[in-house]
């Protein structure tokens, strides 16, 4: 079974922080994933990146950045967390060539007060 | 610009019944078409996939349906139960991208 794993399942930042957000893969895909997820917004791609050290914008990068310097390690940055990067973040990963069949990790719940 | 678009954004079905999901998309060149599901406090998981050159495919109590021409399909889930309470995104993809395009997800609670 593919698994998709994520440092944690809550988080509460303040204003300001630096905030890290791990995401590790067991199943050598190349393709990682990152998505925030909100309320009638449904999924939307922040960073994503399919190959080491390899990374590309998605459709919301702004005050994100990240990290990839292992295959199976994925790092989600927020340099200057913000309250409307509250959200519920979702980590997924896939095959080179079946970028369409994710496999996400439960994600993390992250509050910015 | 949203390239799936998914209605409704949520459905309250009874027991028994079918529940329907559509989805609309505009760009031709995708020619994969995911379902996923997401239960709460858990990640998406691909539930179902179609091709274009495929009109409907099921797989146990569900289904999806594909109009090509009209560039829209649906998933219906017949029988519903309880257990199938979840939200569910559409999504579309090409080869070239790799990436899914999602919609913006349907809420659906099957009551008792």
């Amino acid at each position: 079974d593919v698994k998709v794993t994520q440092s944690s399942r809550y988080l509460v930042k303040r204003t300001g922080e630096k905030v890290f957000l791990e995401c590790v893969q067991d199943m050598d895909h190349e393709n990682m994933f990152w998505y925030r997820q909100d309320p009638g917004l449904g999924l939307r791609l922040i960073y994503f990146s399919y190959d080491v050290k390899m990374k590309e914008k998605g459709d919301i990068p702004e005050g994100y950045s990240v990290s990839r310097e292992k295959k199976e390690r994925f790092s989600l940055i927020l340099e200057s967390a913000s309250t409307n990067q509250t959200s519920m973040y979702l980590c997924a990963s896939s095959f080179g060539d079946r970028g369409y069949e994710q496999y996400f990790g439960p994600g993390t719940r992250l509050t910015v007060t | 610009q949203q390239q799936v678009k998914q209605s409704p954004q949520s459905l309250i079905v009874q027991k028994g019944g079918i529940s329907i999901i559509n989805c609309a998309y505009e760009n031709t060149a995708f020619d994969y078409f995911p379902w996923y599901q997401q239960f709460p406090g858990k990640g998406p998981a691909l539930l179902i996939a179609i091709r274009p050159d495929v009109s409907e495919k099921k797989e146990g109590r569900f289904t999806i349906s594909f109009n090509k021409s009209a560039k829209q399909f649906s998933l219906h889930i017949m029988d519903s139960q309880p257990g199938d309470s979840a939200t569910y995104f559409c999504a579309g993809a090409s080869g070239g991208s790799y990436i899914p395009t999602f919609g913006r997800g349907t809420s659906l609670i099957v009551h008792p």
